[in-house]
């Protein structure tokens, strides 16, 4: 199956600090999804970004498909950005959504 | 519109026990995904229905496990005789038709615990 892998892993900033995460992925794929996992675990949809560049107020992504990569950029980071972002992917041959392991993000005060 | 609703939020059983985990896709959505989330680590897909049919049940444990989409009603998934090890978050998501092509949404997730 497709292989989804984010860095880095573990991110720690100060508040209004700008940050790119990334997320490679091994196959072709129709769909690429980020999400934000809050503190309290709940699931927040980002970006569904399967090719091109969107923006959402201080956050905003690009997915290059035919090099297998995306990049979520968080500008001016709040408290409130703390929390792990996941990249998931649906390969062209698959079924269903595939995570990466994530990047866990702390934004400190 | 209401989004994926799951039930319950938290749930405890004991070892042995059985337990069931309930998901309302959004209005509209007929495809319905489960996956499990470990302490610390991401979401690994389990299996993927649509209404009255197993679609892909790869990620599903062989023993104990099963899921089911009826016509009416929520989605069910349904471990029997747990153990220790099942002690998760389950996350439910929906879209209206496969992912392949359109966004898929989760729910808040059921955390079980087996004491």
């Amino acid at each position: 199956g497709i292989q989804v892998e984010q860095s880095p892993p573990d991110l720690i900033l100060q508040e209004g600090a700008n940050s790119t995460l990334r997320c490679n992925f091994s196959d072709s794929v129709n769909n690429l999804q980020w999400f934000h996992q809050n503190p309290w675990g709940q699931l927040i949809n980002l970006f569904y970004i399967p090719s091109g560049t969107k923006q959402n107020g201080r956050l905003s992504a690009t997915t290059v498909a035919t090099e297998r990569y995306s990049l979520l950029y968080i500008s001016s980071s709040q408290t409130t950005d703390s929390g792990v972002y996941f990249c998931a992917v649906f390969e062209t041959s698959g079924s269903r959504l595939t995570f990466g392991e994530g990047t866990q993000l702390t934004v400190n005060p | 519109n209401a989004g994926v609703m799951q039930n319950p939020r938290h749930l405890v059983r004991r070892r042995g026990q059985e337990a069931r985990l309930r998901c309302s896709p959004m209005k509209g959505h007929s495809h319905v995904y489960w996956y499990r989330q470990l302490p610390e680590e991401g979401l690994k897909f389990m299996v993927y229905l649509q209404k009255e049919n197993i679609i892909d049940e790869s990620g599903m444990p062989k023993e104990r496990f099963s899921a089911e989409f009826p016509k009416e009603g929520p989605s069910i998934l349904r471990i029997q005789q747990v153990v220790r090890g099942d002690s998760a978050a389950y996350f439910c998501a929906s879209s209206p038709f496969a992912t392949a092509n359109t966004e898929a949404f989760f729910g808040q997730g059921t955390r079980l615990t087996v004491v």
